[in-house]
Formats: C-alpha cells, structure tokens, sequence
C-alpha cells in the first residue's frame, strides 16, 4: 500500500495567516491526489482533486501543490470557518490511502 | 442534490455481525463506484471497501477481507456493507461514500454522515 505522511500534524495559526500542510507519498502517485476538509461531527468535504483542481464551491484561497512525491495544500488567509481537520489522500492505487490528518486551531 | 444516507450501526458484541445500507438520491447511482471508509473514535480515515457502478467488482481492505462484503441494488439505489466476525478494532464511524465514475471507487467526491458502529461486550 501507498503510505500517506503529512505534515504537520497539529498547527495553530491566527485569522489572517497563510499556512501551508504538506503530504508526501511513499511512491509515485503521479498528481492523484485529494485534500479534504472535515469538522468536528460531521463528514469530510473534497475540495481539491487531482492535486491542485479546486472543486465547485470551494473558495479560491484554497489552493494545491505538488512537486514529485511531495504535495502541498495552502490556505492564502485563513478564515475562522478553516479550522478543521485536514487530510490528504492518494487515489492512484487501490487501496486509496489517507494521511494521518493534520488539526488546524485558533491561536 | 446529491444524497446518500447511512443507516444500520449500533451496538453489536465480539463476534456479532451488521449490516450498514446506504440509500442514495440525486443520482443516477449505477453510474457511480461506492465506497465504505471508516474513522475509529479520534482517529484518522480508513478505506474499507469499493464497489464499481455495475457490482461486477469489488475490493477489500487486508483489514477486513474475508469478514465483510460489500453489494448494492441499483434497482434501489442502495449501498451494503454486510460485517461478520466483528471485533473491538472494527468500532467506527462507517461512511457511505460516492466515487467520481462507475469504476473510480479511489476518488471520493460525496460522504454521507456516518452510521456509528461500536463493538462492546
């Protein structure tokens, strides 16, 4: 199986603040690779597929990255309705693999 | 709009088995690959199983092959996942979760809320 690493995997930040996670594949997943949003309670959400297209809804200060096995998820100015659980995962292969998730907190 | 709802969770003992559904609307659902994944308490998500549009082919999680199967109708637009021999490991949250093609289970574009499972004695 593909493992999923992301980093970090708690982070606090300020309404305001650009932040950036990370998401490393243990081999190539070429650019299938998902980033989802999820609340407390409630079920995740996708907002970016194939590593950098932002899905319908999802606000443009959102965004993805990807440089070989690495891939990047950037919030531009984070809005208090960001702070959420977020992970990464690669559809390349099944079984599709999550990250770990990484919290994101109010400072 | 798009709509799957899970049903079926509960409190089940060692040993004991369940069977989830998942009811979907908003769709034409046998265009569609369906997923089950998982999130144990405070953890993170886990794949259980995959199912093409057709049913034709399915795909198991070492984690739970040989106990679970997954089916569906789509007569009913109805998603399945039938669990035996179930054990503590298997408590969760169980997501109903929508592919993006008939054969694309991997890339999930729409969760239902979840049906809680929890396996106590």
């Amino acid at each position: 199986d593909i493992q999923m690493t992301q980093s970090p995997s708690s982070l606090s930040a300020s309404v305001g603040d650009r932040v950036t996670i990370t998401c490393r594949a243990s081999g190539s997943i070429k650019s299938y690779l998902n980033w989802y949003q999820q609340k407390p309670g409630k079920a995740p959400r996708l907002l970016i597929s194939a590593a950098s297209s932002l899905q319908s809804g999802v606000p443009s200060r959102f965004s993805g990255g990807e440089s070989g096995t690495d891939f990047t998820l950037t919030i531009s100015s984070l809005q208090p309705e960001d702070f959420a659980t977020y992970y990464c995962q690669q559809s390349y292969i099944t079984p599709p693999t999550f990250g770990q998730g990484t919290k994101l907190e109010i400072k | 709009d798009v709509q799957v709802v899970e049903s079926g969770g509960g409190l089940v003992h060692p040993g004991g088995s369940l069977r989830l559904s998942c009811a979907a609307s908003g769709l034409t659902f046998s265009d569609y690959a369906m997923s089950w994944v998982r999130q144990a308490p405070g953890k993170g998500l886990e794949w259980v199983s995959g199912i093409t549009g057709s049913g034709v082919n399915t795909h198991y999680a070492d984690s739970v092959k040989g106990r679970f199967t997954i089916g569906r109708d789509n007569s009913k637009s109805t998603l399945f996942l039938e669990m035996n021999s179930l054990t503590a490991g298997d408590t969760a949250v169980y997501y109903c979760a929508k592919g993006s093609s008939g054969y694309n289970w991997n890339d999930v574009e729409f969760w239902g809320q979840g049906t809680l499972v929890t396996v106590s004695s």
